[in-house]
């Protein structure tokens, strides 16, 4: 059971290039997440799903793009990638039950980028 | 505006208590979390209150109270390993999750 897996850990890119930070869990969770953490903030949500064929934009959706063909994989796109988009980024994912349940997010190890 | 608010950073002794203080200002409430962040790695779940009151697990207790827009993650016991950042969330009227900052925690021998 090896959870949320995140790839690449480290990526620098030039401004203007695109890439996909790849994301898969094996729990069969129907929702899942992307954020971005900056020192001296919050995580902030990027794009979310909550089962295959669904998406939608959080609270920092701009420059990036996310599809859910699978309920096991949410990539997340970075178009053209800009300085301001150098952060921490973490995937997750929870089942979705009852509204009352705590749902916990289970995060992925991070994916650290540089835009230069 | 959506509001989380946590002390930067604190310091305690090993062996000693601390307790991390968490204020809130959302639309809507469904309930609050507490996840811990050992610094370079993904933060993992550590408490979840709904209701008001202490929920205790183990060395770690938190505490809401809704009508204030509080709470707090009280750590006793403290070891080394509990150097970490502390991070509040609460769940709005849309269920997604506002993050606090986070706190974080500075253990000395």
């Amino acid at each position: 059971n090896a959870g949320v897996t995140q790839t690449p850990k480290f990526q620098v890119l030039k401004t203007g290039q695109s890439m996909t930070l790849q994301c898969a869990q094996d729990m069969n969770h129907e929702y899942m997440s992307w954020y971005r953490q900056d020192p001296g903030m919050g995580l902030r949500l990027i794009h979310y799903s909550v089962g295959a064929g669904i998406t939608d934009q959080g609270e920092v959706p701009n420059g990036y793009n996310v599809s859910r063909s699978t309920t096991e994989d949410f990539p997340l796109r970075l178009l053209s990638a800009a300085p301001s988009q150098t952060s921490v980024y973490f995937c997750a994912s929870s089942p979705v039950d009852s509204a009352s349940g705590a749902n916990v997010l289970t995060f992925g190890a991070g994916s650290r980028l540089t835009v230069l | 505006g959506q509001n989380i608010d946590q002390p930067t950073e604190m310091t305690a002794t090993e062996g000693a208590i601390v307790q991390i203080n968490c204020t809130y200002q959302t639309s809507g409430f469904n309930g609050l979390f507490w996840y811990q962040q050992h610094a370079g790695e993904a933060p993992t779940f550590l408490s979840y209150n709904v209701l008001d009151g202490l929920e205790e697990k183990g060395r770690f207790s938190s505490f809401l109270s809704r009508s204030k827009g509080y709470s707090y993650l009280l750590l006793k016991e403290l070891q080394m390993k509990d150097s970490a950042s502390y991070l509040c969330a609460v769940r709005d009227s849309n269920y997604q999750l506002i993050w606090g900052a986070g706190t974080k925690l500075i253990i000395k021998p």
